[in-house]
């Protein structure tokens, strides 16, 4: 399988506690995104990188959340002191860098805070 | 402020008949265009996507069109089957600035055997 990989697949935390997401992106792909998606809503976008540079970050990341893309290959998510807010499918895509190529999407790691 | 809208949360349709799901956009910068197919406990599937230099791409069963003016675009699939079944998002993207995509909130279709 050679698609976009994220572990885990489902994380139950007590507020309070940090949690770390991994994505592994598309092998031949430079760019890989981070996205949130609640209930009933579409995905919305977090942060994204070009190789290891993390070239944009919305303003839904607080200074709780952080992301990296160390060597321009796998990407960590961590999230600091959870809140109940937190709970939501956390969503990584890779892309190609240029015009008109489409945003692959992982499967998704489904946090929940208790 | 929603840029991107699919004001239908959801649709059904016969087997064997045309499904038509609708997204409309505010943004005038938006350039590039995709649809994406999800099942539950998936990660949205690509489908099928349209730069703004056309107005129609088509994809086997799916055809998606574009029509700038309005700041309209539809996907159609034809014939629709069971299998069709899922939440269809559109999302768009200005290309050469932000990369992030922006969704619309969802239709979930259903196709009826």
């Amino acid at each position: 399988d050679t698609g976009v990989s994220q572990d885990p697949r489902h994380k139950i935390t007590k507020r309070g506690q940090n949690v770390t997401f991994r994505c592994d992106p598309i092998s031949e792909h430079n760019r890989l995104y981070w996205y949130r998606q609640t209930l009933g809503q579409g995905p919305e976008f977090l942060t994204y990188f070009q190789n290891e540079a993390q070239l944009e970050k919305s303003r839904l990341l607080s200074d709780r959340f952080s992301a990296e893309r160390p060597k321009g290959s796998f990407s960590t998510l961590e999230i600091q002191r959870t809140e109940q807010g937190d709970s939501a499918m956390y969503l990584c895509a890779s892309s190609l860098a240029g015009f008109n190529q489409p945003q692959h999407f992982g499967d998704g790691t489904r946090l929940s805070i208790l | 402020d929603q840029q991107v809208k699919q004001n239908s949360p959801s649709l059904s349709v016969q087997e064997g008949r045309i499904s038509i799901l609708n997204c409309d956009y505010t943004n005038s910068m938006f350039d590039y265009f995709l649809w994406y197919k999800k099942y539950p406990a998936e990660g949205p599937t690509f489908l099928i996507s349209i730069s703004s230099i056309k107005d129609k791409n088509e994809d086997g069963r799916f055809t998606v069109f574009l029509n700038k003016s309005a700041k309209h675009l539809s996907l159609h699939i034809v014939p629709s089957q069971p299998g069709d079944s899922a939440v269809y998002f559109c999302a768009a993207l200005s290309q050469g600035g932000s990369e992030k995509l922006v969704f619309g909130k969802g239709t979930k279709l259903t196709v009826n055997p």
